[in-house]
């Protein structure tokens, strides 16, 4: 299995602040990389595919960068809608595994 | 616009098997050829992929579950359902159905379902 490890696993940010979250593959999967937004009782939103690919719908704010094994989800200028849990999820390979998640709280 | 539906018993007992359906609506399963998902998710943890079904039937498992799982489809009534056997107190979960964005069977998925919690207690 690849194993997929984010950090942090929490982060508290303000309204307006740049935060950065990582997500580190435990072997090469190229750009096989997406992220997605969960809301309490809600499920997941893809936000980026593809390890740097905006998915339709979702604002500019979002973006996503890295190849290999190590990858960052970046929100530009966080906004009251964006404090959630983060998640990665590789697709490197037919045995799909996600990252445990990073949750932004409000500071 | 494609939306997915779970449905089935939200209390399952030890030993015994959970099933569940995915209802598609505003697209056809068997018109479309697109590996179609499960994944769950523990209260308070994270995610987990449980297996995938390709519209014509052959299903790919999670090699940690792969010994309970049994993923199937139904064209007929634009349906794919999971069956998890022998369920224990870990298997508590929601259970989300979801598409890939694309056609291959490594892949993200959007849109999913709302997903639905499946207790397992006796």
């Amino acid at each position: 299995d690849i194993q997929m490890t984010q950090s942090p696993s929490s982060v508290s940010a303000s309204v307006g602040d740049r935060v950065t979250i990582t997500c580190r593959a435990s072997q090469g999967i190229s750009s096989w990389l997406a992220w997605y937004q969960q809301k309490p009782g809600k499920a997941p939103k893809l936000l980026i595919y593809a390890a740097s690919s905006l998915q339709s719908g979702v604002p500019s704010r979002f973006s996503g960068s890295g190849s290999g094994t190590d990858f960052t989800l970046t929100i530009s200028s966080l906004q009251p809608e964006d404090f959630a849990t983060y998640y990665c999820q590789q697709a490197n390979s037919f045995l799909l595994t996600f990252g445990g998640g990073t949750k932004v709280e409000i500071k | 616009q494609l939306q997915l539906q779970e449905s089935g018993p939200g209390l399952v007992k030890p030993s015994e098997t959970l099933s569940l359906t995915c209802t598609v609506s505003g697209g056809s399963i068997s018109s479309s050829s697109y590996y179609w998902g499960w994944i769950r998710q523990p209260p308070g943890k994270g995610l987990e992929w449980i297996g995938s079904i390709y519209y014509s039937g052959s299903t790919y498992y999670n090699p940690s579950l792969k010994s309970r799982v049994t993923i199937s489809v139904d064209t007929s009534k634009n349906q794919f359902s999971l069956k998890l056997s022998s369920v224990t107190a870990a298997d508590t979960a929601v259970y989300y159905c979801a598409r890939p964005i694309n056609h291959s069977l490594n892949n993200w998925f959007d849109p999913w379902g709302q997903g639905t919690l499946v207790t397992v207690s006796s």
